[in-house]
């Protein structure tokens, strides 16, 4: 696709549960990173990939958080037992190389009720 | 470390008019990069302009540009003829030169009154 592309949009889930939201980047990007935004913040980083390698995941939280980029493409964030805490808007973004660019997705709502 | 404060949670402007946005910063690198990215309801944060720390010249897009103060560690956006669909979140963020991590503020909300 054009752009990046995150599913789902919207996630409601109940606390305790797993989810598993997907970020599909641009096409040849080699970086790949995952941000989260709380309401009424900035997003803050949660974890980058080069390649399939997670390069930095000194953001993620807690141990409950789980990132996986297994071909260097699509990645996936995974989280377990999810909080009310973890609501949240998850933000995916690609770019060509760490110094480049970066493009972000329009991100996944997640909802812990 | 590195900070970056946004002190305007909210800002109004009359369509055409000229707005600034006020981003002050914290960081140790001397080499580094600072961005506006206007975030509207559908979430993607898009890249409005960037700075890199080393060019004296403020950067210009079109109707966008920053005033740049490297020694107070200010950079302010200046929005000129506003429309309405400038209207959204304000980003300011730093990353350092040798580092791949974007530092976020708060943001700052632009309403555009028509």
């Amino acid at each position: 696709g054009a752009g990046v592309s995150q599913t789902p949009s919207n996630k409601v889930t109940e606390k305790g549960k797993y989810v598993e939201l997907r970020c599909d980047p641009i096409s040849g990007h080699t970086a790949l990173y995952w941000y989260r935004q709380s309401l009424g913040q900035g997003p803050e980083f949660l974890i980058y990939f080069q390649g399939t390698g997670a390069a930095d995941d000194s953001g993620l939280p807690n141990d409950r958080f789980f990132a996986v980029r297994p071909e260097g493409s699509v990645s996936t964030l995974k989280i377990q037992r999810t909080e009310r805490g973890d609501s949240a808007v998850y933000l995916c973004a690609s770019s060509r190389g760490q110094s480049g660019e970066l493009f972000f997705g329009e991100g996944s709502r997640l909802t812990v009720l | 470390a590195q900070t970056v404060t946004q002190s305007q949670p909210e800002m109004s402007v009359q369509e055409a008019e000229t707005v600034t946005l006020s981003c002050t910063y914290d960081t140790s690198e001397s080499d580094y990069y600072l961005f506006w990215y206007k975030q509207p309801p559908s979430r993607q944060m898009i890249l409005v302009i960037r700075q890199e720390a080393y060019k004296q010249q403020n950067a210009t897009e079109n109707r966008f540009s920053v005033n740049f103060q490297k020694a107070a560690k200010s950079f302010s956006l200046k929005i000129s003829d506003s429309q309405l669909g400038d209207a959204a979140m304000y980003f300011c963020a730093l990353k350092g030169g040798s580092n791949y991590k974007l530092t976020f503020g708060k943001g700052t909300l632009l309403t555009v009154n028509p």
